[in-house]
């Protein structure tokens, strides 16, 4: 049971806007900033937005984060075929001094 | 630009302690936590644990009894060892950068079987 919640699954087909939400506490989302990755199968997970929707260089625009309160939300835009991936949100916890995932999210486009 | 190179045994025997070290090339060895996660297979990431420069660690509680992780300064290195390991510590081991990390190394696949 991971400690950030997130959907399990998500589809869209290409040229949507999809969302992936992440759901957390005041320790962790609600005090702390909200990391993205993307996973591609065998491969690392991959950086894609850091502190204040900070983008690693060769990330496109089309990826983008927001907050509220205890939950966060990951918005890809122009959603195109290489998208298909698992995406995990993250944050550092203040109540357990580490680093909480979510469970991931299955992206698929149709 | 940041490299991480990680290295250890992919095979164990129940009991057996896992043992992975992580070389970090380029960057700044001080100004951040060394990181290690794992995945067990089909599953989503679990953070290890952390340490930086000066050996202050960090572990997730559900692993500190069973968990070390130490660091090298002189090669800007840091290692992971997981003793009495099981079936469910079966996982690719990731070593990284950073609360929560942002660079990552290639991972490991540590499988742990009779």
């Amino acid at each position: 049971q991971s400690v950030l919640t997130q959907p399990p699954s998500a589809s869209g087909t290409p040229g949507q806007r999809v969302t992936i939400s992440c759901s957390g506490s005041i320790s962790n989302i609600g005090n702390n900033y909200v990391y993205w990755y993307q996973q591609l199968p065998g491969t690392a997970p991959k950086l894609l937005i850091s502190r204040n929707n900070q983008r690693p260089s060769g990330v496109p625009d089309r990826f983008s984060d927001s907050k509220s309160g205890t939950s966060a939300s990951l918005a890809i835009s122009g959603l195109r075929s290489e998208d298909e991936a698992d995406y995990f949100c993250a944050a550092w916890d203040d109540s357990l001094s580490g680093v909480v995932f979510g469970g991931g999210t299955k992206l698929t486009v149709l | 630009q940041v490299q991480l190179q990680q290295w250890g045994a992919g095979l164990l025997k129940p009991s057996e302690t896992l043992s992975l070290t992580c070389a970090v090339f380029g960057g700044s060895f001080t100004d951040y936590y060394w990181t290690w996660i794992r995945q067990p297979p089909g599953k989503g990431l679990e953070w290890i644990g952390e340490i930086n420069h000066s050996g202050i660690t960090n572990y997730n509680p559900s692993l500190k009894s069973r968990v070390t992780i130490s660091v090298d300064t002189s090669k800007n290195q840091f290692s992971l060892k997981l003793n009495s390991a099981t079936a469910a510590d079966t996982a690719v081991y990731y070593c990284a950068r950073g609360h929560p990390p942002g660079n990552w190394g290639q991972g490991t696949q540590v499988t742990v079987s009779s």
